[in-house]
């Protein structure tokens, strides 16, 4: 079974240019999210989706930082304009049955440089 | 407020020593509790899940217990391999299905 893929893995951008990250989550698995990291801490939730629809977008940066799933699979992260602060791995995840009982699948992440 | 604190912050040991890895949590009860390994440049993987109600959990060399009196797991990890160093990510599920998580514990086995 194929895991969760996100690309690209790795982008640099200058402050206040804009960069775009994709997720294609597990087959089947109706609940997608987006995870910060920084360096040294634990993931932080930006967006969570059920099928194509926003659960939880309540800590998601809406000036800067946008999320859509479209077609309730594959889904995109954009962020403009970008921050110094924004440097950070993007973790991409999904689960088959939502946050109550299931386990989070990651993908390997993509890793932002914002210089 | 939720919240799931872990230590230590990072930890060295020698391949081949034990270790134990702390999750302090604030609010119980919750669904479950998940310890994640993350290789670097990796994503999270689970190792182990318990619920309110269990003890204890092996995966292998990975021995998660529960204490809800103090609102504490502790993760042990046996005979330690080079393979093992990672960094590790406490995770509790609450009734509602917010996940809060640990900051983690970075782990590194020196030969």
């Amino acid at each position: 079974e194929a895991g969760v893929a996100q690309s690209p893995r790795y982008k640099i951008i200058e402050k206040r240019q804009s960069v775009a990250f994709w997720c294609n989550p597990i087959s089947g698995h109706a609940t997608l999210y987006w995870y910060q990291q920084i360096l040294g801490q634990g993931p932080k939730l930006l967006i969570q989706f059920q099928n194509n629809g926003v659960v939880d977008d309540s800590q998601l940066p809406k000036d800067r930082f946008s999320a859509e799933r479209l077609k309730g699979v594959d889904s995109t992260l954009k962020i403009q304009p970008a921050k110094l602060e924004d440097s950070a791995v993007y973790l991409c995840a999904s689960s088959a049955s939502g946050r109550n009982t299931g386990e989070l699948f990651f993908g390997e992440g993509s890793r932002l440089t914002v210089l | 407020k939720n919240q799931v604190e872990q230590s230590p912050q990072s930890l060295i040991i020698l391949e081949g020593k034990n270790c134990t890895l702390q999750c302090n949590y604030t609010v119980s009860p919750f669904s479950n509790l998940r310890w994640y390994k993350q290789d670097t440049g990796r994503g999270p993987v689970s190792l182990t899940i318990m619920t309110f109600s269990e003890n204890t959990k092996s995966n292998g060399r990975y021995t998660a217990t529960l204490d809800a009196d103090t609102k504490q797991s502790s993760l042990h990890i046996t005979a330690s391999q080079l393979s093992d160093s990672a960094s590790y990510i406490c995770v509790v599920n609450y009734p509602g299905g917010k996940l809060i998580f640990g900051q983690g514990t970075t782990l590194q086995v020196k030969p």
